[in-house]
């Protein structure tokens, strides 16, 4: 399995607070990605970094941030968490050629 | 509009009777379409790359073929452990970004 750790896995925060995930690689892959998975519809992409401190939006990035400062590290924050951000989070990598993804086992994010 | 459309949503099926899951997509030049499986609580996992039109890959009792407007999951004889949600994805070309569709949730009853 690849080396995809996502933290924490389950967090419950009320609205209005910053929240941070974390995904951490030992893969050394290039691209990371954050997604969020709702019913109905689907993985939709977030924010993603084709390299460290290179990042881009995705379809739904709205109210969220991400940074990269080391390859092995990619954070996505809420800086001020709504109630329609409680999701499931999943980050991914991509190797250099970036044709396959490999996901972490999600966080499940609440907010109250 | 890049789009990625499964069905069924959901399908169930008795333990060795075949069938297919169906991928429909729109991309300006597709670069690759994916199947992924996913266990519930779990991650996505890869299952295979089609980038042409008539390409087809084998996976036990999987098989996925690709034409230029969608592509098929094909499952023979399935057994109850291939009770899972199977995601498509297209990547456009010279794009860093996988489009995900909502995914077909399979039952396999004993």
């Amino acid at each position: 399995d690849a080396g995809i750790t996502q933290s924490p896995r389950h967090k419950v925060t009320e609205t209005g607070t910053p929240v941070t995930l974390r995904c951490h690689q030992t893969e050394n892959h290039r691209y990371m990605y954050w997604y969020r998975q709702d019913p109905g519809h689907g993985l939709r992409l977030i924010h993603y970094s084709y390299g460290v401190k290179d990042t881009d939006k995705g379809e739904v990035s709205d109210g969220y941030s991400v940074s990269r400062s080391k390859t092995e590290d990619f954070l996505l924050t809420l800086e001020s968490a709504t109630s329609s951000q409680t999701s499931v989070y999943f980050c991914a990598i991509g190797d250099h050629t970036n044709e396959k993804l490999f996901f972490g086992s999600g966080t499940q994010l609440s907010v109250l | 509009e890049d789009q990625v459309t499964q069905s069924p949503e959901a399908l169930r099926l008795q333990e060795g009777e075949s069938s297919s899951l169906n991928c429909s997509y729109t991309v300006s030049g597709l670069r690759g379409l994916f199947w992924y499986r996913q266990d519930p609580g779990k991650g996505p996992e890869f299952l295979f790359t089609l980038y042409s039109a008539g390409e087809e890959k084998e996976k036990e009792r999987l098989k996925a073929t690709l034409t230029k407007k969608e592509s098929f999951l094909h499952i023979t004889a399935p057994k109850p452990e291939d009770s899972a949600t199977y995601l498509c994805a297209v990547q456009a070309g010279g794009g860093n970004q996988f489009y995900f569709g909502t995914g077909t949730s399979l039952t396999v009853i004993p």
